[in-house]
């Protein structure tokens, strides 16, 4: 499985765009990017996965290069309720029968 | 409420004691996980079941833990001679593998608390 870094931590305020970048370098051809968030005392819940370029739904954006070697995932119009911690995940569909989580990414939103 | 349930929400229990903790998936998925997280720290995966058949344990899964999904629908996760290491949010999931979106989805998790 890819190994992943996103940074630490991330501060914004409400209705600004969070841009929260993952690197993985070792990404290989089968692998998919997916993305989780967690909240406080809750179990982690899927926010969108791609192989290249865009995808969009109704809660995020995830960009993704040509090389595939890092992904961007974008929350538009950020509110309190974000405040979260964000998981990037790399692996092809055997690799994501066993989810491999990093220390994600703690954002928070401030007023 | 359709979602991933777990019961107790929380449990604390003296060091030595065995504790077993249920898991209800969604009903239409095969596929159930458990997972374990700590303070800080991303979810670390436990093991998983395809139906009633347990097809992986990681490494972490000591001889004093077992879990058992008997009829392919709930799984329980049972701790024997439960340490002070032990403590922490025990996560359970569950997904149903459809074309090129794998997403599981998951409970809200059992806190164990060794004294």
């Amino acid at each position: 499985l890819a190994k992943t870094t996103q940074p630490i931590s991330m501060d914004s305020y409400e209705g600004q765009e969070v841009n929260i970048t993952c690197s993985h370098n070792n990404i290989a051809t089968n692998d998919y990017i997916t993305w989780y968030q967690q909240f406080p005392s809750q179990g982690p819940r899927f926010i969108i996965q791609g192989y290249k370029t865009k995808v969009t739904n109704e809660v995020a954006s995830l960009f993704i290069p040509a090389d595939r070697k890092s992904s961007t995932l974008s929350l538009p119009r950020v509110s309190l309720s974000d405040t979260a911690v964000y998981y990037c995940l790399v692996g092809d569909m055997s690799g994501f029968q066993k989810l491999v989580f990093g220390t994600g990414t703690r954002l928070l939103v401030s007023p | 409420d359709t979602g991933v349930s777990q019961d107790p929400r929380h449990k604390i229990t003296k060091r030595g004691q065995n504790v077993t903790f249920r898991c209800d998936p969604i009903s239409e998925h095969n596929r159930l996980y458990w997972y374990r997280q700590t303070l800080g720290q991303g979810p670390e995966f436990l093991t998983y079941f395809q139906n009633e058949a347990q097809l992986e344990k990681s490494r972490l899964l000591s001889d004093r833990f077992s879990a058992e999904r008997p009829k392919g629908s709930f799984s329980t996760l049972e701790i024997q001679r439960t340490e002070q290491g032990d403590s922490a949010m025990y996560l359970c999931a569950s997904s149903l593998v459809v074309g090129s979106t794998y997403e599981q989805y998951f409970g809200p998790g059992t806190r164990l608390t060794v004294t």
